[in-house]
């Protein structure tokens, strides 16, 4: 059972147009979600987080927003550059245990 | 600052050979440690987690195991590898408790061919 869902297993957009991912969650237990960028053969690096209490988080060109009633949550990247190319992946966490569930990934692919 | 390593970088094995992949966790105490794989086009699935020296929750039943001998150290083994044992494997540490919202942290991870 796929609690995090990327649907989108693939993006392209325009360097300096605006890059948006979604992640779709069933858990109503999760409290907490966070965005993670991975190049090929690294491991994720932490981009933005949000909890629940909130329903937007920005940080410089990255902003989460989150639609509890429709658990969705979506990461806007603007204006997209070229080294934004990578997969992301959401990941959920309900804050009362230590697991994270993570979503299948979006590679998202910025064209110069 | 805190710093996760990992290793070895990449590791080629046969079938039916034991293995054996290290994570260590450097400028925090009590760190809550995770092992991951990522399958070729998969996502990140979630293999173990430990909140301390010697507990370890399994996630997926398989052949792999393991095992927190220190505060600070986080083994990944087999017995008896698998084809389907291939992927990238990655270590990552949380802090805090299980009321937190810490952010998890991802070591480089090892790349794992079984033949």
């Amino acid at each position: 059972d796929q609690q995090v869902k990327q649907n989108s297993p693939s993006l392209s957009v325009q360097e300096g147009r605006i890059s948006i991912l979604n992640c779709d969650y069933t858990n109503s237990m999760f409290d907490y979600f966070l965005w993670y960028k991975k190049y090929p053969a690294e491991g994720p690096t932490f981009l933005i987080s949000i909890s629940s209490i909130k329903d937007k988080n920005e940080d410089g060109r990255f902003t989460v927003f989150l639609n509890k009633s429709a658990k969705h949550l979506s990461l806007h990247i603007v204006p997209s550059q070229p080294g934004d190319s990578a997969v992301y992946f959401c990941a959920a966490k309900n804050t009362g245990t230590y697991k994270y569930i993570f979503g299948t990934g979006t590679r998202l692919k910025v064209l110069a | 600052s805190q710093t996760i390593h990992q290793w070895p970088a990449t590791l080629v094995q046969p079938v039916g050979s034991p293995l054996s992949l290290e994570c260590t966790v450097e400028g925090t105490s009590n760190p809550n440690l995770y092992w991951y794989r990522q399958a070729a086009g998969r996502g990140l699935q979630l293999l173990f987690y430990s909140v301390g020296i010697g507990q370890i929750s399994s996630e997926v039943p398989q052949n792999l195991s393991a095992s927190r001998p220190q505060d600070r150290q986080f083994i990944l083994s087999s017995k008896k590898l698998l084809l389907s044992d291939s992927g990238f494997y990655l270590c990552a540490w949380g802090g805090g408790h299980a009321g937190g919202k810490e952010t998890q942290y991802f070591g480089p991870g090892t790349r794992l061919l079984v033949l």
